[in-house]
């Protein structure tokens, strides 16, 4: 266990659903990111969040909506999606969020869009 | 090595026997490097990291190799175990930024 929790484990939505995916960590860091690993492609940054802060966003499409309201909770709240959007999903934290440090993942959440 | 693609290269090993996983990566100013284990239905787990001011650095088991003049890593896996299996990919990062370059994986096979 890597003290970073992620639920559910499994999704499957259809395309106008609306779902939340969760995170929590129990490290006591500071900063917290969401990736997206499909098949096809290396781990993709999503966003990330320093001391509850959105720092940066990679171009995500706004079907993608992130929040952390603490430093230990991080959701990423999706509409809309479409079937490509099919993927792994994966939190990860780290001590301070200044970059260059170590990120801790969590099990990710296996999305299925229908 | 790294790929881009449906497959994953995959290296297979006979138990007991040495490993060793390669990465290269793309940006010479890149200064901190981490390999991450990834098993079946499970996130990505740090294995041994190493600073661009490093050539070699080891672990338990584990020694990661890093050539900065060919950017190149490696990551050695001593006596591989079954429960060594997983995918193994090399992350580079920009120093001051969150922006981690990740590799598509090496998958290890590793033969009883």
């Amino acid at each position: 266990e890597t003290g970073v929790t992620q639920t559910p484990r499994h999704l499957v939505m259809g395309m106008t659903n609306k779902k939340s995916l969760k995170c929590e960590q129990h490290l006591g860091h500071n900063a917290m990111y969401w990736y997206k690993q499909s098949a096809k492609k290396p781990l993709e940054l999503m966003f990330v969040y320093n001391f509850k802060e959105q720092t940066e966003n990679n171009s995500v499409p706004s079907r993608f909506s992130p929040e952390c309201p603490n430093s230990s909770h991080l959701f990423l709240h999706l509409h809309t999606l479409q079937p490509e959007d099919s993927a792994l999903y994966l939190c990860a934290s780290s001590q301070e969020g200044r970059g260059g440090e170590t990120q801790y993942f969590g099990p990710g959440t296996r999305l299925l869009v229908l | 090595g790294e790929s881009v693609g449906l497959h994953l290269p995959t290296l297979s090993v006979q138990e007991g026997d040495n490993s060793i996983i390669n990465c290269a990566y793309s940006n010479s100013a890149s200064d901190y490097f981490i390999w991450y284990k990834q098993e079946s239905g499970k996130g990505p787990q740090f294995i041994i990291d190493i600073r661009s001011n490093m050539d070699k650095r080891q672990g338990q088991r584990v020694t990661v190799l890093l050539n900065k003049t060919v950017k190149h890593l490696s990551l050695q896996i001593a006596a591989t175990q079954p429960g060594d299996s997983a995918v193994y990919f090399c992350a580079e990062i920009l120093s001051g930024t969150y922006k981690y370059i990740f590799g598509t994986g090496t998958r290890l096979k590793v033969l009883a």
